[in-house]
């Protein structure tokens, strides 16, 4: 079984660039979830789709960070400007349902400049 | 959501059983307890969950006492790659809001 995808593995911007990053879940996976985890931290949820509906984002700074799964399959977490305080690891999480067991992918190194 | 305290770090040795304890006081009538383990540079990964008493699997055990404000995920016989961060969640699986990973408890394992 393919687990979840992530892209790129790493990314270096400089301030106020915009980056986007890209996650396919595991095939049947109805639950996805987006996660920040900074260095010496644990992951932070930013957001939660259940299909493509959101279930929850409310740590998500909208005024920068936006996400979309259409479709209901893979997602797109964008940054838009990104501030160093952004350096981090994207994870991307899928569940088949409830919040049973998360698979993560390999999460996105993201480095501000 | 129910708050989770758990030891910032563990030191062990090899062939030792670990044991874990993460206290969660509020913890609610409808929650579960899970435990993820991560290793650098990878995501986290499932290692267990039980709602009372005792949950075994191939890996772990996880003891939750009778009142649930607590619980200690089990490690039998540990190894050097057993070294990794190990978070418990607190929360209800059903709605979805066991996502507040914590600070998590640093194991190292020496040889």
């Amino acid at each position: 079984e393919a687990g979840v995808a992530q892209s790129p593995r790493y990314k270096i911007i400089e301030k106020r660039q915009s980056v986007a990053f890209w996650c396919n879940p595991i095939s049947g996976h109805a639950t996805l979830y987006w996660y920040q985890q900074i260095l010496g931290q644990g992951p932070k949820l930013l957001i939660q789709f259940q299909n493509n509906g959101v279930v929850d984002d409310s740590q998500l700074p909208k005024d920068r960070f936006s996400a979309e799964r259409l479709k209901g399959v893979d997602s797109t977490l964008k940054i838009q400007p990104a501030k160093l305080e952004d350096s981090a690891v994207y994870l991307c999480a899928s569940s088949f349902g409830g919040v049973g067991e998360q698979f993560f992918g390999p999460g996105t190194r993201l480095t501000v400049l | 959501l129910a708050k989770t305290t758990q030891p910032i770090s563990m030191d062990s040795y090899e062939g030792q059983e670990v044991n874990i304890t993460c206290s969660h006081n509020n913890i609610a009538t409808n929650d579960y307890i899970t435990w993820y383990q991560q290793f650098p540079s990878q995501g986290p990964r499932f290692i267990i969950q039980g709602y009372k008493t005792k949950v075994t699997n191939e890996v772990a055990s996880l003891f939750i006492p009778a009142d649930r404000k607590s619980s200690t995920l089990s490690l039998p016989r540990v190894s050097l790659s057993d070294t990794a961060v190990y978070y418990c969640l607190v929360g209800d699986p059903v709605i979805g809001n066991m996502l507040t990973f914590g600070g998590g408890t640093r194991l190292m394992v020496k040889p």
